[in-house]
């Protein structure tokens, strides 16, 4: 079964560095999404993505972050100037076969990115 | 606005007995409700969801859930747990209106299944 694939799983960074996460969403998904877990915290949603350019974004999601697609398959998340808040795991996600609503979104494993 | 509530942090079972994880809602259209599972230092796992139709959905994993508009519940269940099904679970809906299909997810349930 195809999956979303996220690197790297791990990513350790000193505080106002920038760190970009990448995701490989499934093949022919259309929309894309970024979803953050601070550690015992619930999975919050941070941006959503499709036919190039952000369709939603949470208040979390403010000027430190973007998300960009950069080719047919990499969708990636960058954090401008980290800071030790960010510190939490990073889930990508993707859907958008058919019907939009009823379709369950497929995360990636998420990167688990800790800022010092 | 939407939301989700899990309100136990924990549940705890013992195997082949049957479990309930709990889940209420709060939409301001028609729901479309999911639950997913996370194993440690794993992303979120698709279980069940419930679009229309029949209150009670059939799982992956022999879970099920149950609809219950008037309680605007979608509590998880299963007849007999077993010790692998220990990880955190968790709820999450989309309201018909919402515009791309972000979900809003609960806070999660940790299930402890002991043998």
């Amino acid at each position: 079964e195809p999956e979303v694939t996220q690197t790297p799983s791990h990513q350790v960074t000193q505080m106002g560095q920038e760190v970009i996460l990448r995701c490989v969403p499934i093949s022919n998904h259309l929309y894309f999404y970024w979803y953050r877990q601070i550690l015992g915290q619930k999975v919050e949603f941070l941006v959503s993505f499709y036919n190039n350019e952000i369709s939603e974004k949470s208040e979390i999601f403010d000027d430190q972050f973007s998300v960009e697609r950069p080719d047919g398959s990499n969708f990636t998340l960058k954090i401008r100037s980290t800071k030790l808040e960010d510190s939490a795991m990073y889930f990508c996600a993707s859907t958008g076969l058919r019907g939009l609503r009823n379709s369950p979104l497929h995360f990636g494993n998420g990167t688990r990115l800790t800022v010092t | 606005a939407q939301s989700v509530a899990q309100p136990e942090d924990q549940v705890n079972v013992a195997e082949g007995n049957p479990l309930t994880v709990k889940c209420t809602y709060s939409v301001s259209g028609n729901p479309y409700l999911f639950w997913y599972v996370q194993y440690p230092n794993r992303g979120l796992q698709f279980l069940l969801k419930y679009i229309t139709g029949d209150n009670l959905v059939k799982g992956s994993y022999g879970f099920e859930a149950e609809f219950n508009k008037s309680q605007t519940s979608f509590h998880l269940k299963k007849p007999s747990a077993l010790v692998s099904d220990s990880a955190l679970y968790f709820c999450a809906v989309r309201d018909e209106r919402g515009s791309q299909g972000n979900l809003i997810f609960g806070k999660g349930t940790k299930l402890s299944v002991k043998p």
